[in-house]
């Protein structure tokens, strides 16, 4: 079955470093977004992609996220300088159509710890 | 702002038994309905999801009620094994001006099932 890899699984950095988290969504998926979850809370909205531009932004991505989408595989999420409260676990999800009936795929994630 | 609510932190339920999960909406605009399970250290795995023209779906061992009037939904899995044992998230999604569908997910609730 046809699965979003996400790498690395874990990431601890120091604060006010740059941090890139990497996804590889399934191929014939046109809709990406990233979500995070900080620790005991909900999954949080943060970004979602199509067509090679940002469809839709929540107030968390602000000017230190970016997304990319490099080389038509890839799908990444740049924190420019990270601070202690990015530390969360972060979710790349793709789907083929906008409102599936099938819910989006997630990827495993990728903790981000920033010390 | 919590538009989606998950009241039931943690749910414990018999083998066999049923279990029901709800979650409760605020946003009228909300159109679309999903529930997702999570293991720890996995990614969301869609469960279901339910249209708001329709109030209830079934798929085997689980069904989702929608009540639009009340702003409630919820999910029953009947019966009860221990492998449903995980983190269940309602989310919900709305198609209006400036949403491409991004999710709104609940805080989610840990379910148990005990053999």
């Amino acid at each position: 079955e046809p699965e979003v890899t996400q790498t690395p699984s874990h990431q601890v950095t120091q604060m006010g470093q740059e941090v890139i988290l990497r996804c590889v969504p399934i191929s014939n998926h046109l809709y990406f977004y990233w979500y995070r979850q900080i620790l005991g809370q909900k999954v949080e909205f943060l970004v979602s992609f199509y067509n090679n531009e940002i469809s839709e932004k929540s107030e968390i991505f602000d000017d230190q996220f970016s997304v990319e989408r490099p080389d038509g595989s890839n799908f990444t999420l740049k924190i420019r300088s990270t601070k202690l409260e990015d530390s969360a676990m972060y979710f790349c999800a793709s789907s083929l159509n906008f409102r599936t009936n099938y819910g989006y795929t997630f990827g495993s994630g990728t903790r981000l710890t920033v010390v | 702002d919590q538009q989606v609510k998950q009241n039931s932190p943690s749910l414990s339920v018999q083998e066999g038994r049923i279990s029901i999960l709800n979650c409760d909406y605020t946003n009228s605009m909300f159109d679309y309905f999903l529930w997702y399970k999570k293991y720890p250290a996995e990614g969301p795995t869609f469960l279901i999801s339910i249209s708001s023209i329709k109030d209830k779906n079934e798929d085997g061992r689980f069904t989702v009620f929608l009540n639009k009037s009340a702003k409630h939904l919820s999910l029953h899995i009947v019966p009860s094994q221990p492998g449903d044992s995980a983190v269940y998230f309602c989310a919900a999604s709305a198609d209006y001006g400036g949403s491409q569908g991004n999710l709104i997910f609940g805080k989610g609730t840990k379910l148990s099932v005990k053999p």
